[in-house]
């Protein structure tokens, strides 16, 4: 079975940085993926991490240690709409298993 | 432009009535999904896809059932409505088995009373 682990909220002000730790349990895992939600809105696909290491796509950084069990999304030069919830996925077994999310609020 | 829509928006019903949620994707994916999303939980899988007359259960099924006749449909159904299954429901669509980005529709909000 999987199981991710990320935590519920992060606070921070614009300009800022902001890490999120992903955390996983599973078997016949192949890839990391991160999703961006704002309220009331749909999930919407931030990136995607097969081999480890860092991917870097304009602000948003992805990282994946498969030794470790662990990725985490890096947020650069916060701004005010990057307040939403972000989560991690696991893709394994060819369908994606979310972890519960978090919840970023950037302040000014 | 390709896209994935879900009717209806909104919903109230009733314990023990039947329920469908409409999914359409335009993008001609293979892969189509349900979830559910309630607070703390994130999204679940209930259902899922990887072609016409190909279902299979996720991890939330009971209680829901899909069928697919075409590609570009996967209607989900609430066989007897519980105020358990109250919540938003999301599809989702991808390209192909194994790739991680999936597209979701703008999701429908069900609630039974």
């Amino acid at each position: 079975g999987q199981s991710l682990e990320q935590p519920s909220e992060v606070t921070a002000v614009e300009g800022a940085i902001v890490q999120i730790n992903c955390t996983y349990q599973t078997s016949g895992f192949y890839g990391l993926s991160w999703y961006q939600q704002h309220d009331g809105g749909a999930p919407t696909f931030l990136s995607y991490n097969a081999l480890d290491g860092l991917e870097e796509t304009g602000r948003f950084s992805s990282f994946l240690s498969r030794s470790d069990s662990y990725g985490y999304l890096l947020l650069q030069e916060l701004q005010m709409k990057d307040s939403a919830s972000y989560f991690c996925a696991g893709a394994a077994g060819n369908k994606l298993t979310f972890g519960g999310g978090t919840r970023v609020l950037v302040k000014p | 432009d390709a896209e994935i829509t879900q009717s209806p928006r909104h919903k109230i019903t009733e314990t023990g009535r039947q329920v469908t949620l409409a999914c359409h994707q335009t993008w001609n994916h293979n892969n189509m999904f349900w979830y559910r999303q309630d607070l703390g939980h994130g999204l679940r899988l209930i259902h899922y896809s990887y072609g016409v007359h190909d279902t299979n259960k996720g991890e939330v099924s009971d209680g829901y059932s899909v069928s697919r006749s075409n590609t570009e449909d996967l209607p989900l159904t609430l066989e007897s409505a519980a105020s358990s299954q109250t919540s938003v429901y999301f599809c989702a669509s991808s390209e192909s088995r194994g790739r991680s980005e999936q597209y979701f529709g703008p999701g429908t909000r069900l609630t039974v009373t």
